[in-house]
């Protein structure tokens, strides 16, 4: 079946600018998280979702970002006046619960000039 | 502070050579260790799970095992196909993942 995907895959954008990231999870998995991946710091946990309501924000990293999901399916990832040091790919894993395996997105590269 | 640090960073291997990548963990609840492989430019691949010290799982040349306090993915006989990163990461209160640094293995034919 299909698994989750990303978009747009690459970004790249001006400072200062807002941009917003797109993931659509696996099929009735309830349980959608972010994360972020930068060259020498790994992957970082940003949100977690549990349908529409994010009882896990503590990943991110300003008030400058913000995730929303509708309809318990799609979420996206907004980060306004983006800065130079957010610059990194852009993770989304989706779960049946957050018991399960998390499946991940193949990313979206955000790079901001 | 619940951390996960995995070793080597890197490792080069000739084919055949076998070979086991660590992932050493401190926390205060362990509820699933995961390990994951990730190719150049692509998401990480999910491998394997363990949830309780002394359990085992394998997959083609792969096998995980783990104990209180550290995790072993074990590569038998490696081909230049396994090159890749792999990442080792538990799971936290949420479910939220908490990733190592990666281990970046390279087989060389």
């Amino acid at each position: 079946g299909a698994g989750v995907s990303q978009s747009p895959s690459n970004k790249v954008t001006e400072k200062g600018k807002d941009v917003e990231l797109r993931c659509d999870p696996i099929s009735g998995h309830t349980a959608l998280y972010w994360y972020r991946q930068s060259l020498g710091q790994g992957l970082e946990f940003l949100i977690y979702f549990q349908g529409n309501s994010a009882p896990d924000k503590s990943g991110l990293p300003s008030d400058r970002f913000s995730a929303e999901r509708t309809g318990g399916s799609v979420s996206t990832l907004t980060i306004q006046r983006t800065q130079q040091e957010d610059s990194a790919v852009y993770l989304c894993a989706s779960s049946l619960d957050n018991t399960d395996t998390q499946y991940f997105g193949p990313g979206t590269r955000l790079t901001v000039l | 502070e619940d951390q996960v640090t995995q070793s080597p960073e890197a490792l080069r291997l000739q084919e055949g050579e076998s070979s086991s990548l660590n992932c050493s963990y401190t926390v205060s609840g362990l509820r699933g260790l995961f390990w994951y492989r990730q190719d150049p430019g692509k998401g990480p691949e999910f491998l394997f799970t363990l949830y309780s010290a002394g359990e085992e799982k394998e997959k083609e040349r792969l096998k995980a095992t783990l104990t209180k306090k550290e995790s072993f993915l074990h590569i038998t006989a490696p081909k230049p196909e396994d090159s890749a990163t792999y990442l080792c990461a538990f799971s936290g209160n949420t479910g939220k993942l908490i990733f190592g640094q990666g281990t970046t293995l390279q087989v060389k034919p």
